[in-house]
């Protein structure tokens, strides 16, 4: 098992391009989390899908977009990259019937100029 | 309301000595708090969790303490190991609405 994987690792962006950045679980978990990580701010909620067709906005959404293609991937999409979405990101997954333990990907470090 | 204060915000410990981090809440709905560990480069990762229905829960070396009246809860690190070394984040979460609020975590260093 591979647990949670996100794509890319690292990434530079131009203020004002896309990307997306990719989530993919082999746990069969049902809900899914996007979460920044900011020095000295913790892990803030972006974007989560409690199940497989259902998206809802976190703590802050702003500027961000999410698809939850099927029940192993959910993707994070920033249509126009600004300099404050410089952070890490990282991918959870989690199964509701158990504990509430969420699993963390490795993270995606994106830098915007 | 939904904020989650952690402290202190760094922490050495010499080997062998006790970590202890602390965080508070405001929220009273919150039913589930966990402690997440993560090293550098890497996600974080859950270490020990408690429901306020106990006060205390251990395993191994770590061990949380919940006071539910002052609504606090912290991570007691025993025997602290140069291993332990890492950032910890606590959280709280409410049953049901799939949102965690994290603390600001907290960097442990354990010096051999």
């Amino acid at each position: 098992n591979a647990g949670v994987t996100q794509t890319p690792k690292f990434q530079v962006l131009k203020t004002g391009q896309s990307m997306t950045l990719q989530c993919a679980q082999d746990m069969n978990h049902n809900s899914m989390y996007w979460y920044r990580q900011d020095p000295g701010m913790g892990l803030r909620l972006i974007y989560y899908s409690a199940s497989e067709g259902t998206t809802d906005k976190g703590e802050v959404p702003n500027g961000y977009n999410v698809s939850r293609l099927n029940k192993r991937e959910f993707s994070l999409r920033l249509e126009s990259a600004a300099p404050s979405q410089t952070s890490v990101y990282f991918c959870a997954s989690e199964d509701r019937a158990y504990y509430n333990e969420q699993f963390f990907g490795p993270g995606t470090r994106l830098t915007v100029l | 309301q939904q904020q989650v204060k952690q402290s202190p915000q760094s922490l050495i410990v010499q080997k062998g000595g006790i970590s202890i981090i602390n965080c508070a809440y405001e929220n009273t709905a919150f039913d589930y708090f966990p402690w997440y560990q993560q090293f550098p480069g890497k996600g974080p990762a859950l270490l020990i969790a408690i429901r306020p229905d106990v006060s205390e829960k251990k395993e191994g070396r770590f061990t949380i303490s919940f006071n539910k009246s002052a609504k606090q809860f912290s991570l007691h690190i025993m025997d602290s190991q140069p291993g332990d070394s890492a950032t910890y984040f606590c959280a709280a979460s409410i049953e049901g609405t799939y949102k965690y609020i994290f603390g600001t975590g907290t960097r442990l260093k354990v010096l051999a």
